[in-house]
């Protein structure tokens, strides 16, 4: 089966504009979750979706971070307007019906660098 | 959210196996134990999980404690592949992973 798809693999946007990244989870996932990592930590949850509606999104940094899954398929990440301390990889993962005994799927993620 | 805590880094030598531990002591009665690994400027991928059990899968196997506040994963003959990041994850209800800093792994020749 297809991997999950994630683009762009780099942005690097200057500090107080925006980006938009797009996630295309495996067909048939029920389950979306954005994800960021900082260099040398773990990945942080930032919002969980199941099918289109937001399960979790205590993570969100809602005052500039944005995100939306139209359709309950592919879903996009927005920043508006980027700070510096948001450079980090921006990791989306799927799983087929969430709950804790459905692996996730990670894509290969979008490296952020805001200057 | 249940608690881990994980060597920061292991070295193996390559074809000789690995014993990855993990203590989560807070973990709750229904959660998973789930084991990922990240390789450089890649995306994290599932190695393993597990609830009471031990499991195999062709990757790896995992010994969970009876108590269950600590997992063991083993990689039977490390490869210089294998070199990697791997996170112990008690999963949520909701699975929703929460990463912690994992185990860096070095396989030497």
């Amino acid at each position: 089966e297809a991997g999950v798809a994630q683009s762009p693999r780099y942005k690097i946007i200057e500090k107080r504009q925006s980006v938009a990244f797009w996630c295309n989870p495996i067909s048939g996932h029920a389950t979306l979750y954005w994800y960021q990592q900082i260099l040398g930590q773990g990945p942080k949850l930032l919002i969980q979706f199941q099918n289109n509606g937001v399960v979790d999104d205590s993570q969100l940094p809602k005052d500039r971070f944005s995100a939306e899954r139209l359709k309950g398929v592919d879903s996009t990440l927005k920043i508006q307007p980027a700070k510096l301390e948001d450079s980090a990889v921006y990791l989306c993962a799927s799983s087929s019906i969430g709950g804790n005994n459905s692996p996730l799927h990670f894509g290969n993620g979008t490296r952020l660098t805001v200057t | 959210d249940a608690k881990t805590t994980q060597p920061n880094s292991m070295e193996s030598n390559e074809e000789e196996p690995v014993h990855l531990p993990c203590n989560h002591s807070t973990i709750s009665g229904t959660d998973y134990i789930h084991w990922y690994r990240q390789l450089p400027s890649q995306g994290p991928e599932y190695v393993i999980h597990g609830l009471t059990s031990n499991v195999n899968n062709r990757m790896a196997s995992l010994a969970i404690a009876e108590d269950r506040k600590s997992s063991t994963l083993i990689l039977h003959r490390a490869t210089l592949r294998d070199a990697a990041v791997y996170y112990c994850i008690p999963g949520g209800s909701q699975g929703n992973l929460i990463f912690g800093k994992g185990t860096k792994l070095s396989v030497k020749p």
